[in-house]
């Protein structure tokens, strides 16, 4: 059973385009956290969520912790062909084991020229 | 400023030998914790150590994975007698921050991959 579920898992798209992908659960986490991964490499921190209904933007991302703790979004506006990457969601189930994520697969996103 | 070092980058090993990866942490963290990314899977916790102390090794299996991080040098992820169903992307990934309270941000390596033949 996969505690996080990405959608969509893979995403093709042209350059200019707007486009939001997901990350639900049915379990509450205390933070969640957003990270790119290229090809080859490990996962780069983008973004921190902690409070339930925060919004972060980071230039053209958008990321949205659902107001339950339970999901989160994050919007790419004018997608660039330097945001191809996996996108990973990440949880932490309690502030007890806050460092233990919870890893999503993750939504492989293509952005064409 | 260094971030996460991990060596070697990438590792082959016939079944049944050792193997034995290395992770540096970002400079004045003291958390180091361990992830395996196995094909098509997401990155699955494995272990959380402070310097010389295992504090949480529910994701390590319970044979043959075994894990360090001495007060001097990297800590060292250790895997004896490999299969081939321990091939995967090993990820370490290093904190300033006792995680006790609040959000905690892990920064990751690049990670070793481990290829059993």
């Amino acid at each position: 059973t996969q505690l996080l579920e990405q959608s969509p898992q893979f995403l093709s798209i042209q350059e200019g385009e707007n486009l939001t992908v997901y990350c639900n659960s049915s379990s509450v986490f205390s933070s969640l956290q957003w990270y790119r991964q290229e090809p080859g490499e490990g996962p780069v921190l983008l973004v921190t969520v902690v409070t339930g209904g925060e919004v972060k933007k980071l230039k053209r991302l958008t990321f949205q912790f659902g107001d339950a703790r339970k999901d989160s979004s994050l919007h790419i506006t004018a997608a660039q062909t330097g945001d191809t990457g996996l996108y990973l969601c990440a949880g932490a189930r309690s502030r007890g084991s806050n460092y233990k994520l919870t890893f999503g697969k993750g939504t492989l996103l293509t952005v064409n020229p | 400023n260094a971030g996460v070092m991990q060596n070697p980058r990438h590792l082959v090993r016939r079944r049944g030998q050792e193997a034995r990866l290395r992770c540096s942490p970002m400079k004045g963290h003291s958390h180091v914790y361990w992830y395996r990314q196995l094909p098509e899977e997401g990155l699955k916790f494995m272990v959380y150590l402070q310097k010389e102390n295992i504090i949480d090794e529910s994701g390590m299996p319970k044979e043959r994975f075994s894990a360090e991080f001495p007060k001097e040098g990297p800590s060292i992820l250790r895997i004896q007698q490999v299969v081939r169903g321990d091939s995967a992307a090993y990820f370490c990934a290093s904190s300033p921050l006792q995680p006790s309270t609040g959000a905690d941000t892990q920064y990751f390596g690049p990670g070793t991959r481990l290829t059993v033949l």
